[in-house]
């Protein structure tokens, strides 16, 4: 089955500069990327996805980048704010199993 | 009207009894799934259901049994509860026929074994 791996597993960064956050997939048939964003106490929920037929994404401050050769894809936020601090996860569809595999999940702290 | 609805929130029992999550979706999606969440946040499939039929069974206990009447509801039933369960459950639902769709998640059930 899919495997995805997720780095760094915490982030901090200083208000307004930007994050980036990177996964790498295993299973070459995999075709859909979101990224949810979980914050503390509450359910993950989606900021934004990627097909594979698509390089890149964007959705004001977050976009989303897939390389589908190196079965990497990554995270970019700019222009942080205190509030996105949070839990962020990556996923990949299996396409076998229509679940979807996450990552390790990545802490990101954004320092006023 | 919350898409994805489960009960309860909170969950604090005794090690050794028996206790059932319910999940509701009225976004007429046709896969329900539930996901573990452990302390450290990672969160693993368990089980999925498509129109009512078990699709996902990951290596779970057998401890823990899924039920869907229908396509709009599963539940998930754990018995002789251990230390090792206590957990946060999320249940979600998606639309089989779109390969894009995301998942929708339930807002969790912290279970709590002492």
């Amino acid at each position: 089955g899919e495997n995805v791996e997720q780095h760094p597993s915490t982030l901090s960064v200083q208000e307004g500069d930007s994050a980036v956050i990177k996964c790498t997939y295993s299973d070459s048939a995999s075709n859909y990327f979101p990224w949810y964003k979980q914050e503390l106490g509450k359910r993950p929920q989606l900021i934004i996805d990627i097909r594979s037929n698509v390089g890149e994404k964007k959705d004001q401050r977050i976009a989303v980048t897939l390389n589908k050769t190196a079965k990497h894809f990554s995270l970019h936020i700019t222009e942080t704010q205190p509030e996105d601090s949070a839990v962020y996860f990556c996923a990949a569809r299996d396409t076998g199993r229509r679940a979807l595999t996450f990552g390790s999940g990545t802490r990101l702290q954004v320092q006023p | 009207d919350t898409a994805v609805s489960q009960t309860p929130k909170y969950l604090v029992t005794q090690m050794g009894n028996d206790k059932s999550i319910k999940c509701e979706q009225n976004l007429g999606h046709d896969t329900m799934y539930w996901y573990k969440q452990d302390s450290k946040k990672f969160l693993k499939i368990m089980f999925s259901y498509n129109n009512k039929e078990l699709i996902i069974n990951e290596t779970v206990p057998n401890r823990f049994s899924p039920k869907s009447p229908d396509k709009a509801h599963l539940n998930l039933h754990i018995n002789s509860l251990e230390l090792g369960d206590s957990a946060v459950y999320f249940c979600a639902s998606s639309l089989s026929e779109d390969r894009h769709s995301p998942l929708h998640f339930g807002n969790g059930t912290r279970l709590t074994v002492t």
